[in-house]
């Protein structure tokens, strides 16, 4: 059964602190795993596809990683702006009929203090 | 780009009625929308696929009569929440998929979501 597991639930930053989130996944031919931020109140925006182990991808202080069984989520020297929910989630070849419904994680709450 | 619009962004309505969410996206077409649900500090939980031109496809457990799904066209699909209850009350949130970015991709882009009140 496809499945994503992200850690830490929560986490609280300094100003300035980088640190990463991880995102773990089992799925039966991974097609593409997402990263989305989610604010209260808000629906989810998309950040990054990843497709392949090895690939990355950047934008502004967020970098994406992917292997074969985790992404991770850098966030170098993060702005109080930067506080979020973070969602983790993986279409897999299971799933990729017409539906093509994703798998999501729970998420990792990010406060980031000034 | 990529964006998508929900309309109300919150209502309010008595037990026992029924309420009608819109989801359209604005500036690509959306052969598939989906429909999520969200319970404070949860993850997004799926209630069901919309097709245009089809009838949509609902997870287990989800009540396709309470909860019907129409997708009349490839940029509007509409949830409503018929004879709806206090336990109907909750965050609902759509996203569609790019028709035609969605031949070599899978993401979905997200509408700002309703907050339904039953009282």
């Amino acid at each position: 059964e496809d499945q994503v597991t992200q850690s830490p639930e929560a986490l609280r930053l300094q100003e300035g602190e980088s640190s990463s989130l991880n995102c773990s996944y089992t799925v039966s031919g991974l097609r593409g795993l997402f990263w989305y931020r989610q604010d209260p109140g808000k629906g989810p925006e998309f950040l990054f596809t990843l497709y392949s182990a090895g690939e990355e991808k950047e934008k502004e202080r967020l970098k994406a990683t992917l292997t074969k069984k985790e992404s991770f989520l850098h966030i170098t020297a993060p702005k109080p702006e930067d506080s979020a929910t973070y969602l983790c989630a993986v279409q897999g070849i299971s799933n990729g009929g017409n539906n093509r419904k994703l798998i999501w994680g729970l998420g990792t709450s990010l406060a980031v203090n000034p | 780009g990529a964006v998508v619009s929900q309309h109300p962004s919150w209502v309010i309505c008595k037990s026992g009625t029924s309420v009608k969410i819109e989801c359209r996206s604005l500036d690509f077409q959306a052969t598939t929308m989906f429909w999520y649900r969200q319970f404070p500090k949860q993850s997004l939980m799926l209630m069901a696929t919309s097709n245009e031109g089809s009838k949509a496809t609902y997870e287990q457990g989800v009540e396709k009569d309470k909860f019907l799904i129409n997708h009349a066209s490839l940029t509007l699909s509409t949830l409503t929440v018929t004879s709806a209850h206090p336990e109907d009350s909750s965050f609902y949130i759509c996203s569609a998929r790019d028709t035609l970015q969605g031949l070599v991709s899978y993401e979905q882009y997200f509408g700002p979501g309703t907050r339904l009140t039953v009282t």
